[in-house]
């Protein structure tokens, strides 16, 4: 089945460390996207990506790194920068962004501050 | 500056008609308009996506007014597992080339029996 895989589901936090969170698709989509969501609100752009090897801040990037060395992936990091992460992730692909084409959404990771 | 406009919240029954409407006054020339429900602790899922009139799918129905600047989701006879955040998303502003894809703040749904 094609789709989305976010891994891993939770994920704990220690002060100063850093956390990557994976993203990977198997849709043959040239965008990515990584959103999150703190409870009860909506979702907030962290970074973006259209190709390969090029990505863009989004609205909330600070304290936030990610790579796009393949297609296929889009890992997030979250820093010792970023001082209030605990929130859900979510990471989402599309194959059309020009034009709004549908968002394939995964499944999330709940990171959480120990 | 908000792309989309949505109700906070609203409350319904079941079997009843939903429609929940969404205000994009600066959409694009070439966006679509597409809708997504969430449930907690998931991704949205797409629900329904069109460009002008009215589109159907097996779930929902959306309207669309000739001038754009509104779209209006329409559940028919909504159950309890309707009650979700419901999310109206048009593209953002091309930047540089790039389509950010911004999410409003969404509309929380709540179906009671």
């Amino acid at each position: 089945d094609g789709g989305i895989t976010q891994s891993p589901k939770y994920l704990f936090r220690k002060e100063g460390q850093n956390v990557t969170l994976s993203c990977e698709q198997n849709l043959n989509h040239d965008a990515m996207y990584w959103y999150r969501q703190d409870p009860g609100q909506g979702l907030r752009l962290i970074y973006y990506s259209q190709i390969v090897n090029d990505f863009q801040k989004g609205d909330i990037a600070e304290g936030y790194s990610v790579s796009r060395e393949k297609k296929e992936s889009f890992p997030l990091t979250v820093t010792s920068a970023q001082k209030n992460p605990t929130a859900f992730y979510l990471c989402a692909s599309t194959d059309r962004p020009a034009t709004n084409e549908k968002l394939f959404f995964g499944s999330g990771t709940q990171l959480s501050v120990l | 500056l908000a792309k989309t406009t949505q109700p906070i919240s609203m409350d319904s029954y079941e079997g009843q008609e939903v429609n929940i409407t969404c205000s994009h006054n600066n959409i694009a020339t070439n966006d679509y308009i597409t809708w997504y429900q969430q449930f907690p602790s998931q991704g949205p899922r797409f629900i329904i996506q069109g460009y002008k009139t009215k589109v159907t799918n097996e779930v929902a129905s959306l309207f669309i007014p000739a001038d754009r600047k509104s779209s209006t989701l329409s559940l028919p006879r909504v159950s309890l597992s309707d009650t979700a955040v419901y999310y109206c998303l048009v593209g953002d502003d091309f930047s540089g080339g790039y389509n950010k894809l911004i999410f409003g703040a969404g509309t929380r749904l709540a179906v009671h029996p």
